[in-house]
């Protein structure tokens, strides 16, 4: 089983609509979780962070958090062509070390 | 603030060469990891410093290398290289044990 797993892509939305993003993790004693974006070409960008269950909302994007089942979201509402790139899930294991996840390619159309 | 920067971005190397790729972290950011990444393997953790210390290491072989100086800035190291070492080589920096903001990264091709 890998650490971090992403919902398989790519993911294609209509501009305006809402894109949702998932991940789950395997090490129970992860405390901190971070989703960053990479478009083609450049290096990951930090969007959001979480360490406590329950909602995060910054803007148009919105990271949900469950410890229990392990899983970690992010909701990007009203979705632009501007957000098409990859999303790269990534959880804080064994100290300062990030497991990113393989990436979810997101394309929105207009 | 500034942000990471790393040089050089573009390298070209030859098999068994050594390369030297350097970072200089958000001014007061202590940490700083070393990540790579490749279409395969997507992005894979090198190692880790703060304080001049290394606090944490992936598990890539002994050929990789790094260090971090007084200023926080830090190097990392590949010695005899080989083709799969060909990669995107980023830089994170934070302020403590929280968000990590990378650099643009290194491009390394070795022919």
């Amino acid at each position: 089983q890998k650490e971090v797993e992403q919902n398989s892509g790519p993911l294609s939305v209509p501009e305006g609509a809402i894109a949702s993003l998932n991940c789950t993790y395997s090490d129970r004693v992860s405390q901190s979780f971070f989703w960053y974006r990479q478009y083609s070409g450049k290096s990951p960008e930090l969007i959001m962070s979480i360490y406590s269950n329950g909602d995060k909302e910054d803007g148009r994007f919105t990271a949900q958090l469950n410890k229990a089942s392990q899983y970690v979201s992010l909701l990007i509402r009203d979705s632009q062509p501007s957000d098409s790139a990859t999303y790269l899930c990534a959880v804080e294991t064994s100290g300062s070390r990030l497991t990113f996840g393989e990436g979810t390619q997101l394309t929105v159309n207009p | 603030k500034a942000g990471v920067t790393q040089t050089p971005r573009y390298l070209i190397k030859t098999r068994g060469q050594q390369v030297t790729l350097s970072c200089s972290p958000i001014s007061g950011h202590r940490s700083v990891s070393w990540y790579q990444q490749t279409p395969g393997q997507g992005l894979q953790f090198l190692f880790e410093y703060f304080s001049e210390t290394q606090r944490n290491k992936g598990n890539f072989p002994g050929r990789f290398s790094g260090r971090q100086f007084s200023n926080s800035r830090s190097e990392m190291n590949v010695s005899t290289l080989e083709l799969g070492d060909s990669a995107l080589y980023l830089c994170a920096s934070s302020l403590e044990l929280r968000e990590q903001y990378f650099g643009p990264g290194t491009r390394l091709t070795v022919t």
